[in-house]
């Protein structure tokens, strides 16, 4: 089983919607979550962390965690073409050891 | 710009060739990492470098070598590489503990 999951996509949606990404992870342990973005030929960014279970909000991003079913999300709202990049989930295992999930390619249509 | 400096941002080498990866970071970081991203797999670690010294080594094959001279620079040193290693190679810096990674824009290799 994968350490950290996360679907592919691609996902496509209208300007103005409200996408919701979402990964799930194997180890109970884990306590740190990060979104990453990354736009075509870019290096990742961090985009949100958390910590433990819990919702946090930085404008139109929200991240998400339910440790108890150990899945993760990152909602963003009002969505733009801006935010269409790949976003992927990570999760910190131990000293300086940062697992992503696989990425989810997300377009913003006008 | 990140503060993290990778070079060259392309390169295409052939099976029997001998090329280097560059990475510098300008953030006084103590750790340094190399990650490959292939197309639809999640990124991978391949190796961890705290305060100079290797702390991490995903089982990556030994065509792959890396050197880390100080806290600033990482280096990949790559030969007779073979065509599914093609990918974007980055490379990352954090403190040692703090969960936030800074990545370069990578080195997109094709090995012909």
């Amino acid at each position: 089983q994968k350490e950290v999951e996360q679907d592919p996509g691609p996902l496509s949606v209208p300007e103005g919607a409200i996408v919701s990404l979402n990964c799930t992870y194997s180890n109970s342990a884990f306590q740190y979550f990060m979104w990453y973005r990354q736009y075509s030929r870019k290096g990742p960014e961090l985009l949100m962390y958390t910590y433990s279970s819990g919702n946090k909000e930085d404008g139109r991003f929200t991240a998400q965690v339910d440790k108890s079913s150990k899945y993760i999300s990152l909602f963003i709202r009002d969505s733009q073409p801006s935010d269409s990049a790949t976003y992927l989930c990570a999760t910190y295992s131990s000293a300086s050891k940062i697992i992503f999930g696989s990425g989810t390619r997300l377009s913003i249509r006008p | 710009e990140t503060g993290v400096t990778q070079t060259p941002r392309h390169l295409v080498m052939g099976m029997t060739n001998k090329k280097s990866l560059k990475c510098e970071q300008h953030l006084g970081h103590n750790a340094m990492y190399w990650y490959k991203q292939s197309a639809k797999k999640p990124l991978e670690l391949m190796f961890v470098y705290n305060f100079k010294e290797q702390t991490e080594n995903n089982s990556v094959p030994s065509r792959f070598s890396p050197e880390c001279p100080n806290s600033s620079h990482l280096f990949l040193h790559l030969h007779t590489l073979q065509p599914e290693d093609s990918a974007l190679y980055l490379c990352a810096s954090s403190q040692t503990g703090n969960t936030e990674a800074f990545f370069g824009q990578g080195t997109r290799l094709t090995v012909v």
